[in-house]
């Protein structure tokens, strides 16, 4: 138990389908991450919300849409996308000015039909 | 921006053998280098550490070491037991922390009863 908690652990969607990806993290931290992880690929970080807003977009398609209604929630919005968009999701929380440790949760299995 | 490289991406070992993983980096400004292992079904977690201020950092059977000239940082682990079964990857980011982490491909350590 990391503390992290992400849901749901798998999810399959069509390519014309609107789901939600949610993450919540029980550890106090201040900052929250959404990493893609893809076989053979190194961890992609696609956005990060530092105190509630969004510091960071890494070039990620609009059919990826983050919210961080507060500092314990983050969820991803994935709408109209694509099979090679299939991957495994990760949550991740730290503390900033603090040590940099990453604190990951289990992941979110999307796969994109 | 950085880049770095990780080998191998396979690592088979017999159990109580050593296990070395190498990291390479490119951006010299880079002064933060985390190791995160996966357990299968799992999110990364941190494992060790290394500030661009020392060389060597040891935790139990694990230890990471840094030649910032050749900027390359590897991990060594001793004694290797079944549970070190995993996969790791290696980081880098200028920030000294959570943020702007570029990581490896990841290395599959395979311990061998």
């Amino acid at each position: 138990e990391t503390g992290v908690t992400q849901t749901p652990r798998h999810l399959v969607m069509g390519m014309t389908n609107k789901k939600s990806l949610k993450c919540e993290q029980h550890l106090g931290h201040n900052a929250m991450y959404w990493y893609k992880q893809s076989a053979k690929k190194p961890l992609e970080l696609m956005f990060v919300y530092s105190l509630e807003e969004r510091v960071e977009n890494n070039s990620v398609p609009s059919r990826f849409s983050p919210e961080c209604p507060n500092s314990s929630h983050l969820f991803l919005h994935l709408h109209t996308l694509q099979p090679e968009d299939s991957a495994l999701y990760l949550c991740a929380s730290s503390q900033q000015e603090r040590t940099g440790e990453l604190f990951f949760g289990e992941g979110s299995r999307l796969t994109v039909l | 921006g950085e880049n770095v490289e990780q080998h191998p991406s396979t690592l088979s070992v017999q159990e109580g053998d050593s296990a070395v993983i190498k990291c390479t980096y490119s951006d010299s400004a880079s002064n933060y280098f985390p190791w995160y292992k996966q357990e299968l079904g799992k999110g990364p977690q941190l494992i060790i550490d290394i500030r661009s201020n020392v060389g060597e950092k040891k935790d139990q059977r694990i230890a990471v070491t840094l030649n910032k000239t050749a900027k390359h940082f590897s991990l060594h682990i001793t004694e290797t037991q079944p549970e070190d079964s995993a996969v790791y990857f290696c980081a880098a980011s200028k920030g000294g922390g959570a943020d702007g982490l570029t990581f490896g491909k990841g290395t599959h350590l395979i311990i061998q009863p």
